[in-house]
């Protein structure tokens, strides 16, 4: 049973590039996150899903855009790479709402913009 | 919005003592959870508690609920090398889809 997958692992961009983080569960829970880590410091949710269709902003979403076209996939995109985006992406999900259940967490995506 | 604080920021202790890390919310939770992020690694979920004054135990971890749930703590007895990384509190509530994680408490050991 694989889990929460992401791809890349690591990932070196120039400013201004764009790039999609993969993030795909094979639980079929409904509820999907997105967080980003910066060194030494907590979680901060960025975007999340409640199921196929439906995606709402978390705390920082600026310069990131989402979709959710399957129960499985959640991709996480960044159009116009920036220094403060570097930092280390989690893809997360849970069955029912994060209050009620744990969260499964992908091994990461260390991401770091030149 | 909610806001979920947790002290120490860092917390070196000998290999056999004891540690604990208190998690403290600007307003009642319907419940919280525990992760545990190894150096490098991801979140893993350790307990969640729901009801006022709970009290769970995991061999060595003890988690606790305030009885006004709106703090709570974990205790490790006796700390091992493998205790070491950083222990999150997420606070949520039923029916909000997202969870507010703490500033986290990065624990080392000392052999």
């Amino acid at each position: 049973n694989a889990g929460v997958t992401q791809t890349p692992k690591f990932r070196i961009l120039k400013i201004g590039q764009s790039m999609t983080l993969q993030c795909t569960q094979d639980m079929n829970h409904n509820y999907m996150y997105w967080y980003r880590q910066d060194p030494g410091m907590g979680l901060k949710l960025i975007y999340y899903s409640v199921g196929a269709g439906i995606t709402d902003k978390g705390e920082v979403p600026n310069g990131y855009n989402v979709s959710r076209s399957t129960t499985e996939d959640f991709p996480l995109r960044l159009e116009l790479a920036a220094p403060s985006q570097t930092s280390v992406y989690f893809c997360a999900s849970s069955y029912l709402e994060a209050g009620r259940q744990p969260q499964h967490f992908g091994d990461g995506t260390r991401l770091s913009i030149l | 919005g909610q806001q979920v604080m947790q002290i120490p920021q860092y917390q070196h202790v000998q290999e056999g003592e004891d540690f604990t890390t208190y998690c403290n919310s600007s307003t009642t939770l319907s419940n919280i959870q525990w992760y545990k992020q190894r150096p490098g690694g991801h979140p893993v979920f350790l307990i969640q508690l729901v009801k006022s004054g709970e009290v769970k135990k995991q061999k060595r971890l003890t988690f606790q609920f305030g009885e006004a749930k709106k703090n709570s703590s974990l205790h490790i007895t006796a700390t091992q090398t493998t205790d070491v990384g950083t222990y999150f509190c997420a606070a949520g509530n039923f029916g909000n889809e997202k969870l507010t994680f703490g500033t986290g408490t990065r624990l080392t050991i000392i052999p």
